[in-house]
C-alpha cells in the first residue's frame, strides 16, 4: 500500500509510561504533519516537519510531547510521563512541499489510539 | 482566533434524503475551505476545498460553495447512501503551516 502508515493501532500505557508512535509517510512526501484528536473532537495541529527539519511545534501540549524525523521519512511521536489527559487518537498526515498557507492535500494515516489508564 | 464551528450530530436520514452539514468560520485573512470525511476505522480523506470567494468545492455528488459574507461552507448532497455514513470534517487553513479542523458531524443513513 502506498498510504500513510502508523503503528500501533492502539497502544494502552499505564500513567507515567512513555510512549513512541510511529508514523511511515507516503514515499517522497516532504511534509509531515502531527495531530492529536479527542474523544469526539476535531483533529489539532502538534506539529509540522519539511524534511528533517521541524518547522512548527507550537501545537504541542508541553515539555512531555517530543516529535522526531531524523531522516526526513519516518517520524516518531514520543511522550513522556504519560496522564490519562494523553489519551486520544494521534494522527499523522503527509503531503507534497508545504509552504506557509499552501492548499496541497494531506493524506491521513488510520491513528494510533492511546489510552492512558 | 481562527475557528470552525459546525453544526452538531448525529444526522440521520434516509436513503436518497437531502444533506446539509452547516458550517461556519471564523478567520484573519482569506483562509481556504475544506471538507473531509472518515469512514469507521480509516484516517481523514480530504473530500473537497475551495480556496476563494464564491469557488464551489464538488466531489463524489457533495457540494460546498464559500460564502465570504456568510463566513460558511456548508456541505450538502443531493441524494445520500447508506455508503455516506461518516463523520464529517469541516476544516480552514490560512497562512502558516496549520490546519484547524471542526468538531465533526456524524452521518447515519438508513436504508
Amino acid at each position: 500500500g502506498a498510504g500513510v502508515s502508523q503503528s500501533p493501532r492502539y497502544k494502552v500505557a499505564k500513567r507515567g509510561q512513555d510512549v513512541a508512535l510511529r508514523c511511515d509517510p507516503i514515499s517522497g512526501h516532504v511534509s509531515l504533519f502531527w495531530y492529536q484528536q479527542a474523544l469526539g473532537q476535531g483533529p489539532e495541529f502538534l506539529t509540522y516537519f519539511q524534511n528533517e527539519a521541524q518547522l512548527d511545534k507550537s501545537g504541542l501540549p508541553s515539555d512531555r510531547f517530543f516529535a522526531e524525523r531524523p531522516e526526513g521519512s519516518v517520524s516518531t511521536l514520543k511522550i513522556q510521563r504519560t496522564q490519562q489527559e494523553d489519551s486520544a487518537v494521534y494522527l499523522c498526515a503527509s503531503s507534497t512541499l508545504e509552504g506557509e498557507g499552501a492548499k496541497n492535500i494531506q493524506y491521513f494515516g488510520a491513528g494510533t489510539r492511546l489510552s492512558v489508564l | 482566533g481562527n475557528s470552525v464551528t459546525q453544526m452538531e450530530g448525529p444526522v440521520t436520514l434516509s436513503e436518497e434524503a437531502f444533506l446539509t452539514i452547516n458550517c461556519t468560520y471564523t478567520a484573519t485573512g482569506y483562509p481556504s475551505l475544506f471538507w473531509y470525511v472518515q469512514y469507521p476505522g480509516e484516517g481523514l480523506q480530504l473530500l473537497l476545498k475551495a480556496t476563494k470567494a464564491d469557488d464551489k468545492g464538488s466531489n463524489k455528488g457533495f457540494e460546498a460553495t464559500y460564502r465570504k459574507e456568510t463566513t460558511s461552507f456548508h456541505l450538502e448532497k443531493g441524494s445520500v447512501q447508506v455508503s455516506d455514513s461518516a463523520v464529517y470534517f469541516c476544516a480552514l487553513k490560512t497562512g502558516g503551516f496549520k490546519t484547524i479542523f471542526g468538531a465533526g458531524t456524524r452521518l447515519f443513513v438508513k436504508a
